[in-house]
């Protein structure tokens, strides 16, 4: 079965500074992985996905993705992090045939 | 473009009492989710349709959850008889792909926020 985990439930980083939201995920096929984000009292809104070709993949707001096989990895990173980046961020994945599961969501806090 | 729409945003309701949820879809597209976002955790699929037809509905509890897209455009979700663990965020997604799975990013709505007491 399928699964994806996201092992911190918040992430804390100053402005300015680099930050790294972590996923990892499991399927017994190719994987299609994406990013969400959910602010307070909204639905979640895409950020970006990996289908298939280039490792890193960037999104919206200067966020971007990088997939990594081996390690099963599909980490969320900004270079230069800002307060209104705060927010839930979910992982989710699917495989052909399957419905999209997300994982448990990370808070990101990002302090002024 | 405008996007997915659902109402009512919050709901109480008595344990046993029934509820529905309504939601639009981005126009044109032609896949719809529901899904039930309980507090802490992340979203988990009850139904997905194409156009006005069931894809899956393993996760949707039967026998006292129903769905239905008539006309294959807007969606209603019903709860008959309502339980407590039934507390929860319910999101309304579509999206513009017919492949699966779905390639195409989800468009989720604001969602209804259900309390069950």
């Amino acid at each position: 079965a399928q699964s994806v985990a996201q092992p911190e439930d918040q992430v804390n980083v100053a402005e300015g500074n680099p930050l790294t939201v972590k996923c990892t995920y499991s399927v017994s096929g190719n994987p299609y992985l994406f990013w969400y984000v959910q602010y307070p009292n909204r639905g979640l809104q895409f950020l970006l996905k990996y289908i298939t070709g280039d490792n890193l993949v960037k999104g919206s707001y200067g966020f971007e993705a990088e997939f990594n096989k081996s390690q099963t990895s599909f980490h969320l990173k900004k270079p230069s992090a800002l307060v209104s980046d705060s927010a839930l961020y979910f992982c989710a994945v699917n495989q052909a045939g399957t419905a999209l599961i997300f994982g448990k969501g990370t808070t990101l806090s990002v302090s002024s | 473009e405008a996007g997915v729409a659902q109402s009512p945003r919050y709901k109480i309701i008595e344990k046993r009492q029934s509820v529905a949820f309504w939601c639009n879809p981005i126009s044109g597209h032609a896949t719809l989710y529901w899904y039930q976002q309980i507090l802490g955790q992340g979203p988990k699929l009850l139904i997905q349709f194409q156009n006005n037809g069931v894809v899956d509905d393993s996760q949707l509890p039967k026998d006292r959850f129903s769905a239905e897209r008539l006309k294959g455009v807007d969606s209603t979700l019903k709860i008959q008889p309502a339980k407590l663990e039934d507390s929860a965020v319910y999101l309304c997604a579509s999206s513009l792909g017919l492949d699966r799975p779905a390639t195409s990013p989800l468009h989720f709505g604001n969602g209804t926020r259900l309390t069950v007491t």
